[in-house]
């Protein structure tokens, strides 16, 4: 069946390091994968997306990464700031619906 | 602010009530997401419309629930004889056809069934 997750529920940084964020999915079908950014009390907010025929692709500060071999997706988050901080969610899509994983709770250090 | 706005954004209800909860889109978004969202977990799809047509709805979903959006604006979800297990944050998200994936989410609402 689909499933997305993520390999650390957890992740603390000091601000100006670089994060990374993983995620394994296990639907082969989906033809993109999406990182959304989820701050206390808000909805998600997109954050990037790629193309399920991409290996990478780059926008402000964050880089996202996919690895088809091995079904896995990361997002590095280059100089994180303390606004950074909040829950971060793989998601794939198939079939036009979205489907999320857990998500890992990203907390940045002054 | 996303632009997309929910109401209310909180509910408290006894179980066997109904609920119905509102969400208006991003004018210019001919699609619309309602998704349902508990604690520590990522957002569970529940049903999406083009315009006014529903094109999807989640097989989790009981017939408890409904949506509208009867002029392909504002939206509509209901449930019907809530239960305990229906407590959760209820999300509308939407978004161009073509750009799917970048979904805009409004604040949610927060459903408590005692």
């Amino acid at each position: 069946g689909e499933s997305v997750g993520l390999h650390l529920p957890t992740l603390s940084v000091q601000e100006g390091d670089n994060s990374i964020i993983n995620c394994a999915y296990s639907n082969s079908a989906s033809d993109y994968f999406i990182w959304y950014k989820q701050e206390s009390g808000k909805g998600p907010q997109f954050i990037i997306d790629i193309r399920s025929n991409m290996d990478k692709r780059q926008g402000q500060r964050v880089t996202v990464l996919l690895n088809k071999t091995v079904k896995h997706l990361s997002l590095q988050i280059a100089a994180t700031q303390p606004g950074d901080s909040a829950v971060y969610f793989c998601a794939e899509r198939g079939y036009g619906k979205l489907t999320f994983g857990q998500g890992t709770i990203l907390t940045v250090h002054p | 602010d996303t632009g997309v706005s929910q109401d209310p954004r909180h509910k408290i209800t006894k179980r066997g009530q109904n609920v119905t909860f509102r969400c208006d889109p991003i004018s210019e978004h001919n699609r619309l997401y309602w998704y349902r969202q508990t604690l520590g977990q990522g957002p569970e799809f529940l049903t999406y419309f083009q315009n006014e047509a529903q094109l999807e709805k989640s097989r989790l979903l009981s017939d408890r629930f409904s949506a509208e959006r009867p002029k392909g604006s504002f939206s509509t979800l209901e449930i019907q004889r809530t239960e305990q297990g229906d407590s959760a944050m209820y999300l509308c998200a939407s978004s161009f056809e073509t750009t799917g994936t970048k979904q805009f989410f409004g604040p949610g609402t927060r459903l408590t069934v005692l």
